[in-house]
């Protein structure tokens, strides 16, 4: 089955700075890739997705790319602010299938 | 639209006991999920449905149970709570349309003494 492995763990940033997450996931059929923020005590919510049709897609200060051919997929925060203080987690699934199956989580830090 | 709601919010079981997890969702949705989160290891899928009357088994669904009678209410159910249990409990569901994200519930947090 897929299996999606997200790095760092952590990630501490000044405020202003860039932020990278970045995942890999092993089946080459999965097509679609959300990304969740999590904020502490809270539930996730859907952020950003990309299909597999797509190679970039920008929302605001927040992008995900993607590559195919290597199986990775990245989540860029430009200009961070200590409201993107979260856990962030990377998702993958297939089409037609239930099973969307997350990575691990990026604890990010964004210090004034 | 109250979106996916989960109840109750915080529960303390003896290891042993059984008890069921609510899970409703107001928006039509024909998919839904339960995950569990534990530290470090991400959310992990308990059981999902595709539809009233049907259900699945995901990466994780070793002591517990589900069902799906109606489109809206998807419970899950802990047979014999065991320590292991501890954790905190996501109800998730979307639209069967093609590639959409998921809506996930505020969540349980359930600890097993």
């Amino acid at each position: 089955g897929e299996n999606v492995e997200q790095h760092p763990s952590t990630l501490s940033v000044q405020e202003g700075d860039s932020a990278v997450i970045k995942c890999t996931y092993s089946d080459s059929a999965s097509n679609y890739f959300p990304w969740y923020k999590q904020e502490l005590g809270k539930r996730p919510q859907l952020i950003i997705d990309i299909r597999s049709n797509v190679g970039e897609k920008k929302d605001q200060r927040i992008a995900v790319t993607l590559n195919k051919t290597a199986k990775h997929f990245s989540l860029h925060i430009t200009e961070t602010q200590p409201e993107d203080s979260a856990v962030y987690f990377c998702a993958a699934s297939i089409t037609g299938f239930q099973k969307l199956v997350f990575g691990t989580g990026t604890r990010l830090l964004v210090s004034p | 639209n109250a979106g996916v709601t989960q109840t109750p919010k915080f529960q303390v079981l003896k290891t042993g006991q059984s008890m069921t997890l609510q899970c409703a969702q107001d928006m039509n949705h024909e998919y839904m999920s339960w995950y569990r989160q534990d530290p470090g290891m991400g959310l992990r899928l308990i059981h999902y449905s595709v539809g009233a009357g049907i259900t699945d088994q995901g990466e994780v669904p070793n002591g517990y149970n589900v069902s799906r009678s109606t489109t809206e209410d998807f419970p899950l159910r802990l047979l014999s709570a065991a320590p292991s249990q501890t954790s905190v409990y996501f109800c998730a569901s979307r639209t069967g349309q093609v590639n959409y994200g998921y809506t996930f519930g505020s969540g349980t947090r359930l600890t097993v003494v």
